[in-house]
């Protein structure tokens, strides 16, 4: 079985800083994705990045991107120019291709943007 | 683009009613999934569909739960009959099989048994 680890349950950043989610997991499938999805308080699950393991190239969008570190089961994400709007939950996924989809999560890192 | 449509947004119901909640799949996405939130559990992959089809439903928590799709574009969730350990936030979310693609979210249900 596939398992999702995110072992920060908190975190707290300066507006306009730079801010590091960690994810690791743990699987023997060689396909797959990984995602971080975004939830604000208005509870809504909003994909912020998503991560082919084929690919070696690190994904970006916009101030979001990732560090994927296949051999160490690694999927960090860095969010940089923190602001007020990126204060939520973020989750870790992981979904093996072309299996129904299958999508297991972590259990949450609750960031918090200061001003 | 209407994305994923859930009703109700809350629901307040007491032990031992009936509860249905609904989903309106983006269309064109042929896999539809329920999960549950919670604070000591997290997501919970419950049931999901392909092609309206129940594929894996090992999530489902016991037999007063129980979930159906028929047809592309509905599905619910019912429980019956509802307790108090069941309040949660029910989220509804479709994709593409076998194209991968995202999880595509609705704004999910907040329940709450008395």
């Amino acid at each position: 079985a596939q398992t999702v680890t995110q072992s920060q349950p908190e975190m707290s950043v300066q507006e306009a800083e730079t801010v590091t989610l960690s994810c690791t997991y743990d699987t023997s499938e060689n396909n797959y994705y990984l995602f971080w999805y975004k939830q604000p308080p208005s509870r809504q699950m909003i994909l912020v990045i998503r991560q082919e393991a084929y690919k070696q190239q690190n994904a970006t969008e916009n101030r979001f991107s990732v560090n994927f570190q296949k051999a160490a089961k690694s999927f960090s994400l860095k969010i940089s120019d923190s602001q007020l709007g990126d204060t939520a939950m973020y989750f870790c996924a992981f979904m093996k291709r072309n299996t129904g989809n299958q999508f297991y999560f972590g259990t949450g890192t609750s960031l918090t943007v200061i001003p | 683009d209407a994305g994923v449509i859930q009703s109700p947004r809350h629901e307040v119901t007491e032990m031992g009613q009936e509860v249905t909640l609904r989903c309106k799949p983006i269309s064109g996405h042929n896999s539809l999934f329920w999960y549950r939130q919670t604070m000591m559990r997290g997501l919970e992959l419950l049931i999901y569909f392909n092609n309206n089809v129940p594929i894996d439903d090992s999530g489902m928590p016991e037999d007063r739960f129980s979930a159906k799709m028929p047809n592309a574009s509905f599905s619910t969730l019912k429980i019956q009959p509802s307790e108090p350990r069941d309040s949660a936030v029910y989220f509804c979310a479709s994709s593409t099989f076998p194209v991968d693609s995202p999880l595509h979210f609705g704004n999910g249900t907040r329940l709450t048994v008395t």
